[in-house]
């Protein structure tokens, strides 16, 4: 079955720190993966995805398949990337995410 | 340039009462989504439509819950003889394409609360 760890349920760091956020996904077989985000009094956004190869609001993730995880991570944290972060797992084929249960980051002035 | 919205923002229910949530995607997405997001959880997976066909429900927790999506736009909610294990932000997504692209348009949610 499909599932998505992210083991950090808070996570708090100061302005200008590196973050990383964890998460590790259990698929048998090629998985997408994505990280969504959710600032506060706002809805659920895609922030990245791994086949885009992209950086988002200084934010990368690479996907790592022998370790099966797909961290988020950003060199110098911002006080506006406090927010609500999920990763999710699509199955080959399918359009349906899998989310897992989110990490709150706080970033501190 | 509205993008997904979902009503009622939040409904209190009695416990056996029945509801019904509103979804209106974005102008013609094809494909819309339902989740069910518990207190300090993760958004889970409820049911699927491609334009008006259901083509996966393996989420509904039982069958006291049941969508709809008649024409292909619109889509609804129905939660009969609601029970407090209910309570959770139900979530409206929609994305344009029929594939595989991950990229899925959020509602706000609406807020149930069973008392």
């Amino acid at each position: 079955a499909q599932r998505v760890t992210q083991p950090e349920k808070l996570l708090s760091v100061f302005k200008g720190a590196p973050v990383e956020l964890k998460c590790n996904y259990s698929y048998s077989g090629s998985p997408e993966l994505f990280w969504y985000v959710q600032y506060s009094r706002q809805r659920l956004q895609l922030l990245l995805r791994h086949i885009s190869r992209e950086s988002i609001k200084g934010f990368t993730a690479d996907l790592n398949k022998g370790e099966t995880s797909f961290h988020l991570k950003k060199p110098f944290a911002q006080e506006e990337d406090s927010a609500m972060y999920y990763c999710a797992l699509a199955q080959g084929g399918s359009e349906k995410l899998v989310f897992g249960k989110g990490t709150k980051l706080t970033v501190n002035p | 340039g509205a993008g997904v919205s979902q009503s009622p923002r939040y409904k209190v229910a009695k416990r056996g009462q029945d509801v019904a949530l509103r979804c209106d995607p974005i102008s013609g997405h094809v494909s819309l989504f339902w989740y069910q997001q518990a207190l300090g959880q993760g958004p889970e997976f409820l049911t699927y439509f491609q334009n008006e066909a259901q083509l996966d429900k393996s989420g509904l927790p039982s069958d006291r819950f049941f969508a709809e999506r008649p024409e292909g736009s619109v889509s609804t909610l129905k939660i009969q003889r609601t029970q407090q294990e209910d309570s959770a932000v139900y979530l409206c997504a929609s994305s344009p394409w029929g594939g595989n692209t991950g990229e899925l348009f959020f509602g706000e949610g609406s807020r149930l609360t069973v008392l």
